[in-house]
């Protein structure tokens, strides 16, 4: 149980280009899920917070304009990256939790290169 | 807010040799405390945690154990083997509010 899927594993896109990011939770509902991006031998940092049903919850620093979420439903959430450049290049990881704050379960990572 | 270190940063051990881990944090409030894997190029994988009100945790090979007073926890692996070989973050959970991460540990169990 609790297994937490991303589409894609990975995808390089030229710059000033859109890309999507599905996570789903395939066999539990999932009120909360979040976004982490994480770069080269660092640790795991969150981006936002999403409800479904709500507005997301972003981080100090990260831009909202840029980095669109939406929670459409209790096991799908979506990250756009919108105008993607060079240094959005990173490791997007999304997960979901168990237990409303506690126990999250992470998907397998999305590896983005922006050329 | 809630700080959370890590410490050591890097760990080489003998296979079947122990590896320990630890991490302090900064928030009495804090009061979920989990420890991921993270195997290259995957998604942190939870592999054990422990609440406030525990001091003590074990399944199988891992143990968990919680200082609170000291605000301080660890993470214990007996028997280490080769693919245990992976990146440790440890996580504090203030109630109500987001994980905040330790930097990592990468540890390596050398055949």
């Amino acid at each position: 149980g609790a297994v937490v899927s991303q589409h894609p594993s990975w995808v390089i896109c030229k710059s000033g280009t859109s890309v999507k990011i599905e996570c789903r939770s395939l066999d539990f509902q999932a009120t909360t899920m979040f976004w982490y991006r994480q770069f080269p031998k660092q640790s795991l940092m969150l981006m936002a917070t999403s409800n479904e049903g709500s507005k997301a919850t972003y981080e100090q620093g990260v831009e909202k304009d840029k980095f669109l979420i939406n929670h459409a439903s209790l096991t799908l959430s979506t990250l756009t990256v919108t105008s993607a450049h060079p240094e959005d290049s990173s490791f997007y990881i999304c997960s979901a939790d168990w237990t409303s704050g506690n126990e999250q379960f992470f998907g397998p990572g999305t590896r983005l290169t922006v050329l | 807010g809630e700080n959370v270190e890590q410490h050591p940063s890097t760990l080489s051990v003998q296979e079947g040799d122990s590896a320990v881990i630890k991490c302090t944090y900064s928030d009495s409030a804090s009061n979920y405390f989990p420890w991921y894997k993270q195997e290259l190029g995957k998604g942190p994988q939870l592999i054990i945690d422990i609440r406030s009100n525990v001091g003590e945790k074990k399944d199988q090979r891992i143990a968990v154990t919680l200082n609170k007073t000291a605000k301080h926890f660890s993470l214990h692996i007996t028997e280490t083997q080769p693919e245990d070989s992976a990146v440790y973050f440890c996580a504090a959970q203030p109630y109500g509010q987001n994980f905040v991460f330790g930097p990592g540990t990468r540890l390596s169990v050398l055949p």
